[in-house]
């Protein structure tokens, strides 16, 4: 059964640093994994797009890699702004059968001006 | 470009009350998924459809029905609420396995 795990829960760091954000799942037969950004009280936008065999994503200040082996992938985020408070989460897609997208619980992130 | 909308944005029930939430989407995808999301647990699908007249359960589908009325519109039914069911539910859409979310219904059930 595929488990997505991101740690940590919550992050709080000064504006103007560089920073990374973990996810790791257990199954490695993944068709791709996507990054998400919640805002408080609102729905998920899609940030980021890995497909299974690709190394990394760049959109802007964001960076996403994918290491399937490892079962693991990291969301870098550049010179972070009191804007980019917010959760982020990963999902993973199985690759065979059915359209199953297993979610991470998600970091919550707050970036102090 | 609406994308996906969802209505409606906040509801209370009482146990045992029925309701159906309602999806719609303008992006022409086939696929739509319900989500609903609990503190701590992420999301976990409750129903997905693949195209229009097709539906199957997702991980958590007991208490829940749905119905994907044409290529736009997908609801989900909560036929005899219980507190259990109260949750920011979630209703997305797909191409090319990329999900697009709505805004998410915020359901309470006392």
């Amino acid at each position: 059964k595929q488990e997505v795990t991101q740690i940590p829960a919550a992050l709080s760091v000064p504006e103007g640093e560089n920073l990374v954000l973990n996810c790791s799942f257990t199954d490695s037969a993944i068709y791709n994994l996507q990054w998400f950004r919640q805002d408080p009280g609102k729905g998920l936008t899609s940030l980021l797009l890995i497909q299974s065999s690709q190394r990394e994503q760049t959109s802007g200040r964001l960076n996403a890699s994918l290491d399937k082996s490892s079962g693991r992938s990291t969301l870098y985020i550049a010179a972070s702004q009191p804007g980019d408070s917010a959760t982020y989460l990963c999902a993973v897609r199985r690759d065979t059968g059915g359209f199953k997208t297993i979610f991470g619980a998600g970091t919550r992130l707050f970036v102090k001006a | 470009n609406a994308g996906v909308t969802q209505t409606p944005k906040f509801q209370v029930l009482k146990t045992g009350q029925s309701m159906t939430l309602q999806c719609a989407q303008d992006m022409n995808h086939n696929s739509m998924y319900w989500y609903r999301q609990d503190p701590g647990m992420g999301l976990r699908l409750i129903y997905y459809s693949a195209s229009e007249g097709t539906t199957d359960k997702g991980e958590v589908p007991n208490g829940y029905n749905v119905s994907r009325l044409n290529k736009r519109e997908f609801s989900l039914r909560l036929e005899s609420a219980a507190p259990s069911q109260t949750s920011v539910y979630f209703c997305a859409s797909e191409s090319y396995y990329e999900q697009y979310f709505g805004p998410g219904t915020r359901l309470t059930v006392t």
